[in-house]
């Protein structure tokens, strides 16, 4: 299997620019999950889905991110308008089963000036 | 707020010696407790976990210590090979709360010849 799949692996935009960070789980797994990692705040959950239907948003900082997945094998999470705080590693990881171990995909780092 | 702490961040030792890796937690409601490895511009990887009903749990070269009176779990990691020089994170979660994993700041290991 190739693994969890993330693109793009790095991206740099202005700030009010539109970003759309992009993951492939691996095939099989039914739960989904965003996170961020920042030098201030670790590694934090931002939202994860079960059969590609939302569960837990509440790690979502601002309205300003959303995130969807339409299907089993896609997700996407999108920042509009960017701002530069915004800027960080953007992890997404799948398992099987709530409690199956989470397999990472190599992250997007954003930079947004 | 972080409720799940390792206090150092680097660690250094010789090839062939024991790493001890150290995490401390806040939450008395937290009874799954995990240790993910990361390298350089990869994901994070899943090492070792135990849950709150046993205070010891092994494989390989790695072993888990969990002392729930304390609010404490280590990596013992014997002995170290080069290849174990990473980012190493202590993640806690809680039935309670989802199973949402909490993570520490990571403590960097370096694996001297």
């Amino acid at each position: 299997d190739a693994g969890v799949i993330q693109s793009p692996r790095h991206e740099v935009t202005e700030m009010g620019q539109e970003v759309t960070l992009r993951c492939k789980p691996i095939s099989g797994h039914d739960y989904l999950f965003w996170y961020r990692q920042t030098m201030m705040r670790g590694l934090e959950l931002l939202i994860y889905f079960n059969n590609n239907v939302p569960i837990d948003d509440s790690g979502m900082p601002e309205d300003r991110f959303s995130a969807k997945m339409p299907n089993a094998s896609f997700s996407t999470l999108k920042i509009q308008p960017s701002e530069p705080r915004d800027s960080a590693v953007y992890f997404c990881a799948s398992s099987r089963g709530r409690l199956g171990e989470q397999y990472f995909g190599p992250g997007t780092r954003l930079t947004v000036t | 707020d972080q409720q799940v702490k390792q206090n150092s961040p680097s660690l250094s030792v010789q090839e062939g010696r024991i790493s001890i890796l150290n995490c401390d937690y806040t939450n008395s409601m937290f009874d799954y407790f995990l240790w993910y490895k990361k390298y350089p511009a990869e994901g994070p990887t899943f090492l070792i976990s135990i849950s709150s009903i046993k205070d010891k749990n092994e494989d390989g070269r790695f072993t888990v210590f969990l002392n729930k009176s304390a609010k404490h779990l280590s990596l013992h990691i014997v002995p170290s090979q080069p290849g174990d020089s990473a980012v190493y994170f202590c993640a806690a979660s809680a039935q309670t709360n989802d199973y949402k994993l909490s993570f520490g700041a990571g403590t960097t290991v370096t694996v001297r010849a």
